[in-house]
């Protein structure tokens, strides 16, 4: 089965611009979540979206963050303005809570890096 | 919210020998223990989970522990070779589904 995917790969952008991020989850995963791992870090949960709607946004930083997930499949990350400090790779995964095994399958990520 | 504790944060053995990994979690609502295996560049990979109700896991090499009274779970990683070389991190959550609490990983470099 194909896996999760993102894009782009790499992101390098000025501070106070700009980006976004987008997650295609495996087929038929309802949920799907977007981690921020910054370097030397484990990963830390940014959003979590069940279907379209929002399970847990308790530590997205609200103010410049902002996610969706429109039609409960693909979904999209988006910073604006950037600061030094969102540089991070930013992981989607996805799981299917109806399997009796519920991996969640991470992405490729995407590196962004804030000059 | 759940902090999870890792330790050590590198470690280096010889090809061949035993590597264990620590955790301890301070939520007691923690039901699922899963571990991740991240070489450089790459996506986070589950290599191996267990779950409140059980207290060792097995798999080829690899075998996971739980202590659910002092709140503490070991990664156990026997007769290891350069490709396990990687960051290891493990995670805690109230049940598999929900998002998963990181530790900050061990590197582990095995060298032949």
């Amino acid at each position: 089965e194909a896996g999760v995917a993102q894009s782009p790969r790499y992101k390098i952008i000025e501070k106070r611009q700009s980006v976004a991020f987008w997650c295609n989850p495996i087929s038929g995963h309802a949920t799907l979540y977007w981690y921020q791992q910054i370097l030397g870090q484990g990963p830390k949960l940014l959003i979590q979206f069940q279907n379209n709607g929002v399970v847990d946004d308790s530590q997205l930083p609200k103010d410049r963050f902002s996610a969706e997930r429109l039609k409960g499949v693909d979904s999209t990350l988006k910073i604006q303005p950037a600061k030094l400090e969102d540089s991070a790779v930013y992981l989607c995964a996805s799981t299917n809570l109806l399997e009796a095994v519920n991996e969640q399958f991470f992405g490729p990520g995407t590196r962004l890096t804030v000059l | 919210g759940e902090n999870v504790e890792q330790h050590p944060s590198t470690l280096s053995v010889q090809e061949g020998d035993s590597a264990v990994i620590k955790c301890t979690y301070s939520d007691s609502a923690s039901n699922y223990f899963p571990w991740y295996k991240q070489e450089l560049g790459k996506r986070p990979q589950l290599i191996i989970d267990i779950r409140s109700n059980v207290g060792e896991k097995k798999d080829q090499r690899i075998a996971v522990t739980l202590n659910k009274t002092a709140k503490h779970f070991s990664l156990h990683i026997t007769e290891t070779q350069p490709e396990d070389s990687a960051v290891y991190f493990c995670a805690a959550s109230g049940d598999s589904g929900y998002a998963l609490n990181f530790g900050k990983g061990t590197s582990l470099l095995v060298t032949p």
